[in-house]
């Protein structure tokens, strides 16, 4: 499969937790890997793997994974979290990167 | 720290060759790691372009594979983008990345970006 699919976007009240998902075939035999982007600038990683943080990101974020959904998880969201989010992976050959469409969280 | 910065031009015309450099400090490609090219047009999102590992082995996005071209040179520490018979829909932001230790699609280290635009 060559397709991830994201809601295009998803608001939360400040302090409260929301969840983000990425829909995809792929994601039945591999983690969806997620992504931070802010206006003009890179995307940043935010958990890749099971449910791994690099160093930096606060432990607010987390990911999770059921059948062909991932799922990045803000407990508490805070303002600074008010970003598009991307989820990737790769596809079913193993051999080409494959991304969401992103989500536009909005911290109310 | 590792550090990627992209250059080349700003400015291409339609049918002609985009051509974009991505340069390395910090760490040398000779290394290790399948380093990436993603592009995000304006106003939406990632698209994975392609990546090169030190040895010169590519993987490609299968809808922009005729097209595309990427070269690694370990001596400038550097790995190139050459894109074929531009259109305005190429015209987008254009990122080189390092993937993460544990994954060679997923990535954590990437440059600042630079735009291109294709226009005549």
């Amino acid at each position: 499969s060559s397709e991830l699919t994201q809601d295009p976007a998803v608001s939360v009240a400040l302090g409260q937790t929301v969840r983000i998902t990425c829909q995809g075939e792929s994601l039945r035999s591999d983690y969806a890997s997620w992504s931070q982007q802010k206006p003009g600038q890179a995307p940043v990683l935010v958990i890749y793997g099971k449910n791994n943080r690099p160093s930096g990101v606060p432990d607010r974020f987390s990911g999770s994974s059921s059948g062909n959904t991932g799922s990045l998880t803000i407990t508490g969201a805070q303002a600074e979290d008010e970003a598009d989010y991307y989820c990737n992976s790769r596809d079913s050959s193993g051999n080409h990167v494959l991304f969401g469409g992103g989500t536009k969280l909005t911290v109310l | 720290q590792v550090q990627l910065q992209e250059s080349g031009p700003g400015l291409v015309k339609p049918s002609e060759t985009l051509s974009l450099t991505c340069t390395v400090s910090g760490y040398s490609i000779s290394s290790g790691y399948y380093w990436g090219w993603i592009r995000q047009p304006p106003g939406k999102g990632l698209e994975w372009i392609g990546s090169i590992y030190h040895s010169g082995s590519t993987y490609y996005n299968p809808s922009l594979k005729s097209r595309v071209t990427i070269s690694v040179d370990t001596s400038k520490n550097q790995f190139s983008l050459k894109l074929s018979s531009v259109t305005a829909a190429d015209t987008a932001v254009y990122y080189c990345a390092r993937p993460h230790r544990t994954g060679w699609y997923y990535f954590d280290y990437w440059g600042q970006g630079t735009l291109v635009t294709v226009s005549s």
